[in-house]
């Protein structure tokens, strides 16, 4: 497995500003996503993260909003632009390992008011 | 559209009993199938991943693919209460750019002391 942190845990933030959650594994891997999880319900993907390309975007989210770097095989930052409370919610980091495995982080618990 | 479904529960059994999740799949080409448990207010992580038709035990876990039948199934015995969480079955399917998972909406297990 992998041990994964992201930062930061929770925050409260105000619409129209801009968040950005880091995301730090303790060994290189290739392949990272980013989720997303409301309350209650299962994971969204957001967009896939590898190193050395452009982020992969799911259906309906879009780079403007969401942002994505990957700048090593170590960590990925995701940026919640413009926020709104709609984005209320919690931020999943995953990373892909063996035989396609995810392992994910603790998650950032976003809310906007 | 590749889907996996569960049942969301939630399902309750008492202590001692043998708890069965079951997750069906739309696709046929789909090849790897994991079982993730979410305790509440915490990010998934993998219990079991199953690749061929069949049975897979680890410890109390058991993990049963039919390919044919496109179901997924996580047996639990002798559920504890600590066994109370949701289940996120999740398949890897094939997608534009390379393979994708797919996960479900989650069952939700409650084990009575």
């Amino acid at each position: 497995s992998a041990v994964i942190s992201q930062k930061p845990s929770r925050d409260i933030c105000q619409r129209g500003t801009s968040l950005t959650i880091q995301c730090q594994v303790d060994s290189q891997v290739t392949m990272m996503f980013w989720y997303r999880q409301q309350p209650g319900q299962s994971l969204t993907l957001i967009a896939t993260a590898n190193q050395g390309s452009e982020a992969t975007y799911e259906s309906g989210f879009v780079i403007d909003k969401f942002p994505i770097s990957r700048p090593n095989l170590t960590f990925s930052t995701l940026t919640v632009s413009n926020m709104s409370p709609e984005d209320s919610s919690i931020y999943l980091c995953s990373v892909e390992l063996n035989d396609y495995e995810q392992y994910f982080g603790p998650g950032t618990r976003l809310t906007v008011t | 559209q590749k889907e996996v479904e569960q049942n969301s529960g939630p399902l309750s059994v008492p202590e001692g009993a043998i708890a069965s999740l079951n997750c069906t799949y739309s696709d046929r080409g789909s090849q790897s199938f994991f079982w993730y448990r979410q305790y509440s207010g915490k990010s998934p992580e993998l219990i079991m991943s199953i690749y061929s038709n069949g049975d897979k035990e680890d410890g109390r876990f058991t993990a049963q693919l039919n390919k044919a039948s496109q179901y997924v199934s996580l047996l639990i015995r002798d559920s504890q209460p600590s066994d109370s969480a949701t289940y996120l079955c999740a398949g890897l399917s094939r997608s534009s750019g390379g393979f994708k998972t797919i996960f479900g909406a989650g069952t939700r297990l409650f084990v009575k002391a």
